[in-house]
């Protein structure tokens, strides 16, 4: 089956620092990838996607890039702020041959980004 | 356009109590899943659905039914809580044919 393994946290970085958090997948067919993002209290929100290989999902000065040939959707931030303290969650979607698919997550790593 | 609610956003339960997590969302989806976010598990799914009057199991569906009379709504029950069942649960939706799936806040669930 698929599955989603992330790096180990919780990670913990100064502000304007450089961050990269280890996703990397199994699947038997062409997923497409995400990065969910959960701030203290609140629900999942969804941070960038790629929905095919060599894609690269961005957004809000987060980036990933679909790598086929390592199976790898790293997270990664130039200058991280105190405000990204979240958890974050890899994850893949699998059609599996239907219209609605199967959405599989990593265990979540925890950023705490001090000033 | 509220999106995915959930209530409650907290409750505690003692063993063997009964209760129902509400699940509703406006944006017309066909597709609505239950998760639990358990630390260092991710999030695991609990049932799904693909339409109203059609359900089925997930990854971890022991200990709770759902059903799902109308599009919008998608509630989830605890037949006979027990402390295993503490944990923070999800309630999702994505349109049929798409792979980004919407969100709720959460309702944060302790049984003691």
């Amino acid at each position: 089956g698929n599955s989603v393994t992330q790096m180990e946290g919780p990670v913990t970085l100064s502000e304007e620092a450089f961050l990269t958090i280890n996703c990397t997948y199994t699947a038997t067919g062409y997923p497409s990838l995400f990065w969910y993002v959960q701030y203290p209290g609140e629900g999942l929100q969804l941070l960038l996607k790629a929905t095919k290989a060599d894609d690269k999902g961005s957004n809000k000065g987060f980036e990933a890039t679909y790598r086929k040939e390592t199976t790898s959707f790293h997270l990664e931030k130039g200058s991280v702020q105190v405000s990204d303290s979240a958890v974050y969650f890899c994850a893949l979607w699998d059609a599996g041959g239907t219209s609605y698919g199967k959405l599989t997550f990593g265990q979540g790593t925890i950023l705490t980004v001090h000033p | 356009n509220a999106g995915v609610t959930q209530t409650p956003k907290f409750q505690v339960l003692k063993t063997g109590q009964s209760m129902t997590l509400q699940c509703a969302q406006d944006m017309n989806h066909e597709y609505m899943s239950w998760y639990r976010q358990d630390p260092g598990m991710g999030l695991r799914l609990i049932h799904y659905s693909v339409g109203a009057g059609i359900t089925d199991q997930g990854e971890v569906p022991n200990g709770y039914n759902v059903s799902r009379s109308t599009t919008e709504d998608f509630p989830l029950r605890l037949l006979s809580a027990a402390p295993s069942q503490t944990s923070v649960y999800f309630c999702a939706s994505k349109r049929g044919g798409t792979d980004t799936q919407y969100f709720g806040p959460g309702t944060r669930l302790t049984v003691l």
